[in-house]
């Protein structure tokens, strides 16, 4: 599987936007990428996923890089309830196993400041 | 509708002791996983299910078995546990792979002493 990289923690101010990197530079053709999050004592949330273009739903953005080896979450205006850890995953619809399994990192860890 | 369901929520182990955990879901997935969650750390997978009938092996399948004999279950037994396998246990399902949402339950607090 491709791997993605994130870093460990960031923070944000309340009511700003908020954008999480993740480099994905062995990225393949068939691989989306997915972003989920988890909220403290809770299981992993999805929050949004693309392909090649950005991508936009209630919770958040997604903007992809041209050569799709990188990808930005952005959070609009973060709340106290967006503190969570974020994890950029990718997921291959390639034939083979590959597809199946299912890996998370460690994420990035967002504080939200009141 | 209920989602992902997980059962038990919490349980208390002796070294030794076996225990299954039970995985539900109601919308149909083909897909369904096993995680473990250690303190500060990051999802590992157990194990998985392509479909009924069907179990593999994910990053950390020792101590541990699965079966999938229904479709809309996934089971995860520890034969004999140890003090290791206290974590964090959730499970998630999946209609498709690579461009649907995976779907995770509350996760089951498991401690052996």
């Amino acid at each position: 599987d491709a791997k993605t990289t994130q870093p460990n923690s960031m923070e944000s101010n309340e009511e700003e936007p908020v954008h999480l990197p993740c480099n994905h530079s062995t990225i393949s053709g068939t691989d989306y990428i997915h972003w989920y999050r988890q909220l403290p004592s809770q299981g992993p949330e999805y929050v949004i996923h693309g392909l090649t273009s950005n991508v936009n739903n209630r919770m958040a953005s997604l903007a992809i890089a041209e050569d799709r080896k990188s990808s930005t979450l952005i959070l609009h205006r973060a709340t106290l309830r967006d503190a969570a850890v974020y994890y950029c995953i990718l997921r291959d619809v390639g034939t083979g196993d590959t597809g199946n399994q299912f890996y998370f990192g460690t994420g990035t860890s967002l504080t939200v400041i009141p | 509708n209920a989602g992902v369901t997980q059962t038990p929520k919490f349980r208390v182990l002796k070294t030794g002791q076996s225990m299954t955990l039970l995985c539900a879901q109601d919308m149909n997935h083909e897909y369904m996983y096993w995680y473990r969650q250690d303190p500060g750390m990051g999802l590992r997978l157990i194990h998985y299910s392509v479909g009924e009938g069907t179990t593999a092996k994910g990053e950390v399948p020792d101590g541990y078995n699965v079966s999938r004999l229904k479709k809309q279950n996934f089971l995860l037994g520890l034969e004999s546990a140890a003090p290791s396998q206290t974590s964090v246990y959730f499970c998630a399902s999946q209609g498709a792979i690579g461009y649907t949402e995976a779907f995770f339950g509350q996760g089951t607090r498991l401690t052996v002493v």
